[in-house]
């Protein structure tokens, strides 16, 4: 099975940059994404990661530690836009693509 | 591009009634998913499918059923609704490559009273 754990709210500033964590225990791993999901909306992609390391775009960037069972989604220069849930979610080895969400992580953004 | 087309967008249902949720793609998608979406739950799979004439329960796949007898659409059918069933309910798909996302649609809010 897996489970995966992210925070449930964080407040920032606009223009400041805030991370959200989120750590992961599986039987089989063959990937990290990140959504983000506005309020009443889908979710849509944002990064993808499956070797260790950081993955940058644009304002967003992303990091995986395959050996800590570990990933951050990094958000820079926050707009009031990004104000929404982000959403961390583990592929497994499994046929079909599957994917594990976590609980989301919804990040307020304060003038 | 339409990509991935959800409907109806919202229902409210008795307990005990019936009913089918449409997923179409036009993305030309190996795999499709129902999730259900519950405040403080996440996404959770209820049934998927990894082609044509094929499905899978997912997580919580208790009180759902599912047909993919063309490739691009997927159906959801609640037999007997329960008030349990009450959730915000999004199809998803994706090609087949291990790198590729999954795309949604924008929901199904279903009310069961």
């Amino acid at each position: 099975g897996q489970n995966i754990d992210q925070p449930t709210e964080m407040t920032a500033t606009e223009g400041a940059i805030v991370q959200i964590n989120c750590t992961y225990q599986t039987s089989g791993f063959n990937g990290l994404f990140w959504y983000q999901q506005h309020a009443g909306e889908a979710p849509t992609f944002l990064s993808y990661n499956v070797l260790d390391g950081l993955e940058e775009k644009g304002r967003f960037s992303s990091f995986l530690s395959r050996s800590k069972g570990y990933s951050y989604l990094l958000l820079k220069e926050l707009q009031m836009k990004d104000s929404a849930s982000y959403l961390c979610a583990v592929r497994g080895i499994a046929a079909g693509n599957k994917l594990t969400f976590g609980g989301g992580t919804r990040v307020l953004v304060k003038p | 591009n339409a990509g991935v087309t959800q409907t109806p967008k919202f229902r409210v249902l008795k307990t005990g009634q019936s009913m089918t949720l449409l997923c179409a793609q036009d993305m030309n998608h190996e795999y499709m998913y129902w999730y259900r979406q519950d405040p403080g739950m996440g996404l959770r799979l209820i049934h998927y499918s990894v082609g044509e004439g094929t499905t899978a329960k997912g997580e919580v796949p208790d009180g759902y059923n599912v047909s993919r007898l063309k490739k691009q659409n997927f159906l959801l059918g609640l037999e007997s609704a329960a008030p349990s069933q009450t959730s915000v309910y999004f199809c998803a798909s994706s090609g087949e490559d291990w790198g590729q996302p999954q795309h949604f649609g924008d929901g199904t809010r279903l009310s069961i009273l």
